[in-house]
């Protein structure tokens, strides 16, 4: 079965520019995450689908940010325009939508994110 | 708010020699808590996790985790450690259900043959 996959695995651009980053989820996770790591800092939560709802987007730092997950399946989180700050690496996590108890997160390799 | 603290950035140990990671909390109540594990190029990996009951925990490839209400802590262990298991170690909480996680900074460990 194939894991959470991430794209890029890496992305330099300049100030200014837009970048979109991808997730594709484990199939039938519903539950869907986005963290991100600062050079230095630790992993951050920037929000939470179920299916194709945002369940809690409390940590997404500013309306820079756009994350989508059209249909309930895989996901993208848009950086326009991006800034120094945003460089970092991006993790994406997915879990099955089981009732009761934890349902544990299954992480992406991240996309390490530079902006110059 | 709850927050996690890794007080080590990085542990150096000799491989075959005994390790524990340090990791305190602060949370209203008893939060779920998790040890993962990241390897050069890889995503985070579960180690183990406490949810309520017996405060020993055992997780896979050998660690094990103590959770200690009255200190706020729930420090990793590992008897007898492999030059595989250098990596990045991060310790996290969760306030239940599905939402998202609060990590600390983690710690780096270095094996020296």
């Amino acid at each position: 079965e194939a894991g959470v996959t991430q794209f890029p695995s890496h992305s330099v651009i300049e100030k200014g520019q837009t970048v979109t980053l991808r997730c594709d989820p484990i199939s039938g996770h519903d539950n869907l995450y986005w963290y991100r790591r600062v050079m230095g800092k630790e992993i951050k939560f920037l929000l939470h689908f179920v299916k194709e709802s945002k369940q809690d987007e409390s940590g997404m730092p500013n309306n820079r940010f756009l994350a989508e997950r059209t249909g309930g399946t895989y996901s993208t989180l848009k950086v326009q325009p991006a800034e120094l700050e945003d460089s970092g690496v991006y993790f994406c996590a997915s879990s099955p939508l089981l009732a009761g108890g934890y349902n544990e997160q299954f992480f992406g390799p991240g996309t390490r994110l530079t902006v110059l | 708010a709850q927050s996690v603290t890794q007080p080590d950035i990085h542990i150096t140990v000799s491989e075959g020699a005994s390790l524990e990671l340090r990791c305190n909390y602060s949370y209203g109540a008893t939060p779920y808590l998790f040890w993962y594990v990241q390897s050069p190029g890889q995503g985070l990996q579960l180690l183990l996790k406490y949810f309520s009951g017996d405060t020993l925990v055992q997780g896979i490839k050998g660690f094990e985790a103590e959770f200690k209400r009255s200190q706020s802590s729930f420090n990793l262990r590992k008897p007898s450690v492999h030059w595989s298991d250098a990596a990045e170690y991060f310790c996290a909480v969760e306030r239940g259900g599905a939402d998202g996680l609060t990590f600390g900074k983690g710690t780096h460990l270095i094996i020296q043959p």
